[in-house]
Order: structure tokens, then sequence, then C-alpha cells
């Protein structure tokens, strides 16, 4: 699987969106985008996936570039709780191979 | 919900020794995982198995085996531990769906000390 990049780390106000960037330049057409997040001592958490559309769901939106370099996960209103290291991988099509990078610690702040 | 459940939360054990390392998913799922996590590593991927029986290694393989004679379960074993296994263990579960996409349910983590 191709490598992603994101910053290591940011901060966000609670209650403010939460928008965190993620590099694929690599990416080739069959390779989904998902993102996953570790809360501090337990297991990472699925948030969201897609292939080339904009997706959302009841936790978070995925904005996927036209060429498909590059994403952005939103948390719309980001609670204390959305404290946690999130995770942006690359995954071709029905590979069993998930490798993780070493995600973005995001910090919101009351 | 789906569920991955792992058999030990916290494990101490002495170098030298053999350590099994359970995880059972309760949905059917045909593929299930094992990682390690370490600070300013990431998670690792140990082996993987699609399939009953079945077993690919993944990025780290050496020092490890795993075993799968069921569908829901996914052990993995520490033939000879050491200390630098040292480590948090992550067990997951993932289906591949219709388009190809396999989203993973990960375990709450079994955190291995080897003394």
């Amino acid at each position: 699987d191709a490598k992603t990049t994101q910053p290591p780390s940011m901060d966000c106000a609670e209650g403010r969106a939460a928008n965190l960037p993620c590099n694929h330049s690599t990416i080739s057409g069959n390779e989904y985008v998902y993102w996953y997040r570790q809360i501090h001592s337990q297991g990472p958490q699925y948030i969201i996936h897609g292939l080339k559309n904009n997706e959302t769901n009841e936790m978070a939106s995925l904005i996927i570039t036209e060429d498909r370099k590059s994403s952005t996960l939103i948390l719309p209103h980001a609670t204390l709780r959305d404290t946690a290291v999130y995770y942006c991988i690359e995954i071709r099509r029905s590979n069993y191979k998930l490798t993780f990078g070493k995600g973005t610690l995001l910090t919101v702040n009351p | 919900d789906v569920k991955v459940t792992q058999s030990s939360r916290y494990l101490v054990k002495r170098t030298g020794e053999k350590v099994f390392l359970e995880c059972v998913q309760d949905m059917d799922h045909e593929n299930m995982f094992w990682y390690r996590q370490d600070p300013g590593l990431g998670l690792r991927l140990i082996y993987f198995s699609y399939d009953v029986k079945m077993k690919e290694k993944g990025d780290i393989p050496e020092g490890y085996s795993v075993s799968r004679e069921k569908k829901e379960r996914f052990s993995l074993i520490l033939e000879s531990a050491s200390t630098n296994q040292t480590s948090m263990y992550l067990c997951a579960s993932g289906k591949t769906d219709f388009s190809g996409a396999n989203v993973l349910t990960f375990g709450a983590g079994s955190r291995l000390t080897v003394l």
C-alpha cells in the first residue's frame, strides 16, 4: 500500500470544526482512503472511508480532492472526547493488508 | 455491535516463556489481524488471516506465529518470549463488502510485559 502523509499534531477548540488533512499523492485508482482514530488506551476505531466521492456519516465527513491526491476528515463540532490520534490509510480494494502510519494527534481544547 | 474480545488486558511473562494471546470475534468476519503498537512506531502488522487455517505474514512476523482453527478465533503465539516483544498487542477483524471495502473492528488490546 502507498504511504500517506499527515501532520503529527493539531489543536482545535471545543465546538469548532476539526479539519484533518492527509496527503496520498501516490494513490492509485483502486485504493480506498480510510480514517480511523485511537483514543488513549483503547483500540483504533473506524470512522469513515471513501474511494473518490465525498462521504458523510454520523461521525464525520470525508472530502477527497478531484485528483484524489489528498483528503480532509471533518469533525463538524469537535468535543473533548474527540481528542485522539487520527490515522489516514490507503487500502487497495479487497486487499487484506492494512498498514497504519503514525497519524495526527488531535487535541480538542475547552 | 461487532465485538472483538482479547483474552487478557495485561500480562507479565518471563523471557523464554511461551505466550498465547487469544482473540475472538462474534460477527462471522472472514479477516482477522494481529498488530503490535509501540510508542513512536505506530501500529505494525504481525500476521493476518483471511480464512480458517489460512495465514499470511505481515510486516514484522519474526518471533511470532498464529493459529486460526475456527473462524471466530485467531491466536497469536510467542514461542519464546523476549524483552523486545514487550508491547501493546491489538487484534482486529473485518469483512470485505460488495464494493471491496474492508472495515476493521479492533479489540481493546493486550499489554504484554516480558521481564
